[in-house]
């Protein structure tokens, strides 16, 4: 079964400190793997997409990482600032055949910066 | 270059009734998804338009329907609303897959969805 799990579930950091979130994904066959920032009542927006070559990469202080042999992904966040209040979704892509791939949502890390 | 776009913003509705939400996509894209994400939760599909025809669907009963326009644009309609229906609902946007680039950067653009509450 296609599953994207993430951890921890929420988190709460201050201002100015580094974190790391984590996706873990049972996925097969495998497109590539997403990032995105959700703020709270509003869509989702895309921070990182990676594919199965792609090790690590970076938007400004967001850096993913990929290990498609463990089937696993980071989201790590530098000097966090207020705005970085959200949650952090992991989409996995599924192959399939026609003209679309499906997506696999994780639920989700809450991530919440306090002063 | 607007991006996708969703209306009503907010909406409440009683049991059993009918809902339509409207999603325009991203200019160039020809690709419409639909999600429910309930509080707390992640994104859950619902279905894929292209070509005007459903062409995926996720595990949602019948009552849930849509319809893409010769413009790209989409509607989703609930029939017989229930109470477990009030969510966050969700319009992305893509253009058609690239099968020569192998699909791996594909993006899809959320709009900033419908919050449906059902009383």
């Amino acid at each position: 079964k296609n599953q994207v799990e993430q951890s921890p579930q929420s988190l709460i950091i201050l201002e100015g400190k580094n974190c790391t979130l984590q996706c873990n994904y049972t996925v097969s066959p495998f497109s590539n793997l997403r990032w995105y920032k959700q703020d709270t009542g509003r869509g989702p927006v895309s921070l990182t997409i990676m594919t199965f070559s792609e090790n690590t990469k970076s938007n400004g202080r967001y850096t993913a990482t990929l290990d498609a042999d463990t089937k696993q992904s980071s989201l790590h966040i530098t000097a966090s600032q207020l705005s970085d209040s959200a949650s952090y979704i992991c989409v996995v892509s599924v192959t399939s055949g026609g003209a679309t791939n499906k997506l696999i949502f994780g639920t989700g890390t809450l991530l919440a910066v306090q002063p | 270059d607007a991006g996708v776009t969703q209306s009503p913003t907010h909406l409440i509705k009683t049991r059993g009734q009918q809902v339509t939400l409207r999603c325009s996509p991203k200019s160039g894209h020809d690709t419409v998804s639909w999600y429910q994400q309930a509080l707390g939760q992640g994104p859950q599909f619902i279905f894929q338009y292209y070509e005007e025809e459903e062409r995926q669907r996720g595990n949602f009963p019948d009552r849930f329907s849509g319809h893409q326009f010769p413009n790209y644009s989409s509607e989703l309609n609930v029939n017989a609303l229930l109470l477990g229906d009030s969510a966050l609902y969700l319009c992305a946007s893509r253009p058609v897959q690239d099968f020569t680039s192998g699909g791996g950067t594909d993006t899809q653009y959320f709009g900033p969805g419908t919050r449906l509450t059902v009383l």
